[in-house]
């Protein structure tokens, strides 16, 4: 089975700018959930899609959405850029019933 | 709330050390317990787990036992590799919610 996908993998904004970012899970999975890591404030939970609705959601603004479509795949979007949101976005599957998260490789955001 | 502390890092070894990693937890149901690592501009893969109590998750050389009288699920290898050199995080699922801890840098040296 083909692994957790996110595209792209490196992007370079502009603050004031907003950006989506994919996630295709692995085959069979329902479950999406991002996480935003960064050295500081190490991994935090954004929020998890469930059958194309959002099923948990972490502590941050309004300005983090996502949405989840009728294939599973997951898209979070970020508006209003600030240079804090520069972080590693990570997006991990499950299927449900099962409880470890499978992750993709991150897409890389930096924000200038 | 459930949350999870691991051992604070970095920490350096010499190739063919033994390797031990601290992680507790606190948490209100039965949760399962993970360590994940996370080689350097890759995502976390899941390392091992343990779904109940007293279970033993073991792989490459990793072990790490379900300790429900401590709350604890510490990660040990007997012989670390220039290889093992990642960051290592303990997580827990509760009720749909994960919860993961701070990370721990390993650097092994030859």
């Amino acid at each position: 089975k083909a692994g957790v996908t996110q595209t792209p993998r490196y992007l370079i904004k502009t603050r004031g700018q907003q950006v989506t970012l994919s996630c295709s899970p692995i085959s069979g999975h329902r479950s999406v959930s991002w996480y935003q890591q960064t050295p500081g404030q190490g991994l935090q939970f954004l929020f998890e899609y469930f059958s194309e609705t959002q099923r948990n959601k972490g502590n941050f603004p309004g300005r983090f959405s996502g949405r989840q479509f009728s294939n599973s795949r997951s898209e979070m979007n970020v508006s209003t850029l600030e240079l804090g949101d520069s972080a590693l976005y990570l997006c991990a599957s499950r299927n449900e019933g099962v409880h470890e998260q499978y992750f993709g490789p991150g897409t890389r955001l930096t924000v200038t | 709330g459930d949350s999870v502390t691991q051992m604070e890092g970095p920490v350096t070894l010499s190739e063919e050390a033994f390797l031990t990693i601290n992680c507790t937890y606190t948490a209100t149901g039965y949760p399962s317990l993970f360590w994940y690592v996370q080689y350097p501009g890759e995502g976390l893969q899941l390392l091992l787990k343990a779904t109940k109590a007293d279970d033993k998750g073991s792989n490459k050389g990793f072990e790490a036992t379900y300790r429900k009288e401590t709350t604890s699920f510490h990660l040990e290898k007997g012989s670390v590799q220039v290889s093992d050199s990642a960051v290592y995080f303990c997580a827990l699922s509760d009720r749909n919610q994960f919860y993961f801890g701070t990370g721990t840098s390993l650097t092994v040296i030859p």
